[in-house]
């Protein structure tokens, strides 16, 4: 059975501080790993697709790191914002004919003003 | 917005019910997917379609029924469903190009309460 896991389940943070958040994923049959940003009541968005082993990519403040070998990526908020607050999901893909991702649980963060 | 929409964004059905959760995409993908969200767990996939066919069924009951007429639109057929079922039901569509990573765009999901 494939499991992702994500950490912390929530975060609470104030507003200028930076944070992360940990995705666990299976290190073998590994295709790309997503993340995905949630706002309540709103459709998730993507944020990053990562797909070679060391990758780091950046969108703003928000940037994420992958490393393959040992299964895990890393997402950072730097100088987070009340606008952050959102779920933050990670998608582990392992291709395949109909490209299932397999969900983790999330990290909810709330950014205080 | 993410080019993919969905109606109801709310619905309480009685058990004996018959209703139909619709998906709509506007990004000319050609495939797309229903995924459940229940409290406190991840994502789980339920269908994918690829070009208007059924290629997962992710051991999904029966009183769920899906239906893709074609490329732009997804139907969940729902009849005769438990307490249970009351969860999110997210869609989403993508590009299946063989080979190539292929990113999913989500629909902002029908709450389903049953009753």
């Amino acid at each position: 059975i494939l499991n992702v896991e994500q950490s912390p389940q929530s975060l609470h943070v104030q507003e200028g501080d930076s944070t992360n958040f940990t995705c666990s994923f299976p290190s073998s049959n590994f295709y790309a790993l997503h993340w995905y940003r949630w706002e309540t009541a709103k459709s998730p968005e993507a944020l990053f697709v990562m797909t070679l082993n060391g990758d780091e990519k950046k969108k703003g403040r928000i940037s994420a790191t992958l490393n393959t070998k040992e299964g895990y990526s890393y997402l950072y908020i730097k100088g987070s914002q009340p606008e952050d607050s959102a779920t933050y999901l990670c998608a582990f893909d392992y291709g395949g004919a109909t490209n299932k991702l397999i969900f983790g649980t999330g990290t909810l963060l709330a950014v205080q003003p | 917005e993410t080019g993919v929409t969905q109606t109801p964004r709310h619905l309480v059905m009685g058990m004996t019910n018959k209703k139909s959760l619709k998906c709509e995409q506007h990004l000319g993908h050609n495939a797309m997917y229903w995924y459940k969200q229940s409290a406190k767990k991840p994502l789980e996939l339920m269908f994918v379609y690829s070009l208007e066919e059924r290629v997962e069924n992710n051991s999904v009951p029966s009183r769920f029924s899906p239906e893709c007429p074609n490329s732009s639109h997804l139907f969940l057929h729902l009849h005769t469903l438990q307490p249970e079922d009351s969860a999110l039901y997210l869609c989403a569509s993508s590009q299946d190009f063989d080979g190539l990573v292929n990113e999913q765009f989500f629909g902002p999901g029908t709450r389903l309460t049953v009753l």
